[in-house]
């Protein structure tokens, strides 16, 4: 069975740091692509950004680029996010998901708070 | 960057009825479209890949058709348990941009 379990979220000010992981767990993690997706309170799905099966390629959103940086551990089967320089804005549930290339399964979200 | 543009944002339908939600591209995506759906409080989930292949488990009630840039997503009877808001995305190149969603209720 398929599992996708996102961990590190929390409350942050604007402007801090906090990295998101997810575990991954029944599939070969090395052989998919990966994404994050996120959902703002009441709105709606917003992709954020992408990493190849290697990691060697990476592909964010213009709302995230320059401040969040996917990677992979393959040997661990897990995803990140490092996200810097938050804002009130990037408040949401941030979603990992797999890509089969559309996304056939997300985890169950880990929620973002930006604020003071 | 191509947009992805969903009519309507809502609906009303009656039980039994037929739905009907389109997505619309700014610039052609073949058949890179997938269709999401996200019951209130839950997680998204895969309905449609490839703008017509159903995901595994999904009733056959959902169909999806179109290429290029023109999609559409149709319920051949709503049931109450479709309620939920419905999403497009592309996913041919980044960004794989979502549409903003269609709210589906029961009349």
């Amino acid at each position: 069975e398929v599992q996708l379990l996102e961990s590190g979220g929390g409350l942050v000010q604007p402007g801090g740091s906090l990295r998101l992981s997810c575990a991954a767990s029944g599939f070969t993690f090395s052989n998919y692509a990966m994404s994050w997706v996120r959902q703002a309170p009441g709105k709606g799905l917003e992709w954020v950004s992408a990493i190849s099966t290697s990691g060697g390629a990476a592909y964010y959103a213009d709302s995230v680029k320059g401040r969040f940086t996917i990677s992979r551990d393959n040997s661990k089967n897990s995803l990140y996010l490092q996200m810097s320089s938050l804002r009130a804005e990037d408040t949401a549930i941030y979603y990992c998901t797999k890509n089969t290339p559309a996304q056939d399964y997300w985890g169950q979200g880990t929620v973002v708070t930006v604020s003071s | 960057d191509i947009q992805m543009t969903q009519s309507p944002s809502s609906l009303s339908a009656s039980v039994g009825d037929r739905v009907t939600i389109t997505c619309r591209a700014s610039q052609g995506i073949s058949n890179y479209l997938a269709w999401y759906q996200q019951k209130p409080g839950k997680v998204p989930q895969l309905l449609i890949y490839a703008a017509s292949t159903l995901q595994s488990g999904v009733p056959s009630r959902f169909s999806g058709s179109g290429s290029g840039t023109d999609f559409t997503l149709t319920i051949s009877s709503l049931q109450p348990e479709d309620v939920a808001t419905y999403y497009c995305q592309k996913y041919n190149s980044a960004p794989r941009t979502f549409g903003q969603g269609t709210k589906v209720e029961i009349k």
